[in-house]
């Protein structure tokens, strides 16, 4: 039971550049969540999805895209990478929209140079 | 914005002592959550406690909520060395749909 998979788990990129973080769930959860981690402060929300094929902004959007064709993957997607989104990136997913946890993948660590 | 703020920002400890570490928050909420995380690793969810109860065990593990004082302590005891960890509270707002918000984290460390 894999739970909650991100891939991939490290990536080293230069600035301009563009890649896809891949998240996949095998819970059968309507939602799921990405999320920037940054030192010293607490996760952030990039943007979410409530269902296949909906996506809504979080928090600090700007710069992402992400898609949600399948129930149980949800990708995120940078353009243009910046020095700024060099970050650990959370994918989490969860049965409902309130008063379920959420369960989380381990993490890709991205470096944009 | 970080609506949940825990308080202190780092601890450190030795095993069989207990732990105790405060989130205060502003916002009206659903409930609030406590998670774990491991370093290198991701989030893992510890207690949910709802914005009607009061308090709540798990184990180890007592979450009291007191929504007068938009406030939450999580206390672990008899701490072991596994529990050396980064812990977060996480809110529900009334207004967020589900979006939770996290505070910036207790780092605990404890040493045998």
């Amino acid at each position: 039971n894999a739970g909650v998979t991100q891939t991939p788990k490290f990536r080293v990129l230069k600035t301009g550049q563009s890649m896809t973080l891949l998240c996949a769930q095998d819970m059968n959860h309507e939602y799921m969540y990405w999320y920037r981690q940054d030192p010293g402060m607490g996760l952030r929300l990039i943007h979410y999805s409530v269902g296949e094929g909906t996506t809504a902004k979080g928090e600090v959007p700007d710069g992402y895209n992400v898609s949600r064709l399948k129930k149980q993957n949800f990708l995120l997607g940078l353009e243009s990478a910046a020095p700024s989104q060099t970050s650990v990136y959370f994918c989490a997913s969860s049965l409902s929209y309130s008063n379920q946890p959420q369960h989380f993948g381990d993490g890709t660590r991205l470096s944009i140079l | 914005s970080q609506q949940g703020e825990e308080d202190p920002q780092a601890l450190s400890i030795q095993e069989g002592e207990n732990a105790t570490m405060n989130c205060s928050y502003k916002t009206s909420i659903n409930n609030l959550q406590w998670y774990r995380q491991n370093s290198g690793r991701g989030l893992v969810h510890l207690i949910l406690i709802r914005s009607n109860e009061r308090e709540k065990h798990s184990g180890r593990l007592r979450v009291t909520l007191d929504t007068s004082k938009k406030s939450s302590s999580l206390l672990i005891t008899a701490s072991r060395a596994a529990d050396t960890a980064s812990y977060f509270c996480a809110t529900d707002a009334t207004d967020s749909w589900g979006k939770l918000q996290f505070g910036a984290g207790t780092q605990v460390v404890v040493t045998p």
